[in-house]
C-alpha cells in the first residue's frame, strides 16, 4: 500500500514564523502536491512537482514555496506565517498522469 | 473556466437507507472523473474512477455513473452504514500538458443510527 506521510497532524505558529511543512512518500512516485483545504472551497492547488528539483506552481502560491531535493520528500514552506494561512493542508502523490492521487492524513496549521 | 461543482452541500440520512449524490463540471478537455472519500480528520481516498467511454462503475456498495454528454456525474450508496459518513469529494482531470485536476467542494454525508 501506498504511504503518505506528513511531519504533524496538528501545528500552532505566531504571525511572521517561518514554517516547515514536510510530506514523505514510500512508492517512488513521481508526482507530488501541496494543497490546502478550506469549508466550502474544497482543495486547491498550491504547489506541485513532477520530478526531482523541479517545481510547478499551482492555483495559490502566493505566501509559499516548496522544495524538493529527494523524490520520497515534498516540503512546503510559509516564509512568514499570515493568519488567512489558518488551514489544513493536504500532501498528496501519484506515480504519473492519469493515476490516482494518494493523500497524506493532513496537518491542521492553525496561525495565531 | 474548468469548475466542478457537487449537490447537496450536505445530507443526513438513516442507516440502512440509500442516497445520491452528484456532481456537474465544466472542464474540458475531459479526462477523467473520480469521486474521494473523505473521512474526518484524513485524507481523501479514492474510491471509483471513470473516464470518457465509461458510465458506470462500482465499488462495493458504492455506485457512480457517468453522463459525458450532460457532464454530470453520481455516486449511488446503497444500504448506508455509520461508516459512509464522510465527505464526499468529486474530482475532475483534464487533459492538459500535465493533467490537471479539478476537485468539487464535497458533500458532507451524516448516516445516523
Amino acid at each position: 500500500d501506498v504511504k503518505v506521510t506528513q511531519s504533524s497532524r496538528y501545528l500552532v505558529k505566531r504571525t511572521g514564523e517561518k514554517v516547515f511543512l514536510e510530506c514523505v512518500q514510500d512508492m517512488d512516485h513521481e508526482n507530488m502536491f501541496w494543497y490546502r483545504q478550506d469549508p466550502g472551497l474544497g482543495l486547491r492547488l498550491i504547489y506541485f512537482s513532477y520530478d526531482v528539483k523541479m517545481k510547478e506552481k499551482g492555483d495559490i502560491p502566493e505566501g509559499y514555496s516548496v522544495s524538493r531535493e529527494k523524490k520520497e520528500r515534498f516540503s512546503l514552506i510559509l516564509e512568514s506565517a499570515s493568519t488567512n494561512q489558518t488551514s489544513m493542508y493536504l500532501c498528496a502523490s501519484r506515480r504519473d498522469p492519469p493515476g490516482e492521487q494518494f493523500f497524506g492524513p493532513g496537518t491542521r496549521l492553525t496561525v495565531l | 473556466k474548468n469548475q466542478v461543482e457537487q449537490s447537496p452541500q450536505s445530507l443526513i440520512i438513516l442507516e440502512g437507507k440509500n442516497c445520491t449524490l452528484q456532481c456537474n463540471y465544466t472542464v474540458s478537455p475531459f479526462s477523467n472523473l473520480r469521486w474521494y472519500k473523505q473521512d474526518t480528520g484524513r485524507g481523501p481516498v479514492s474510491l471509483t474512477i471513470m473516464t470518457f467511454s465509461e458510465n458506470t462503475k462500482s465499488n462495493g456498495r458504492y455506485t457512480a455513473t457517468l453522463d459525458a454528454d450532460t457532464k454530470q456525474s453520481s455516486l449511488h450508496i446503497t444500504a448506508s452504514q455509520l461508516s459512509d459518513s464522510a465527505s464526499y469529494i468529486c474530482v475532475v482531470s483534464a487533459v492538459t500538458s500535465y493533467d490537471k485536476v479539478i476537485f468539487g467542494p464535497g458533500t458532507s454525508l451524516s448516516v445516523i443510527p
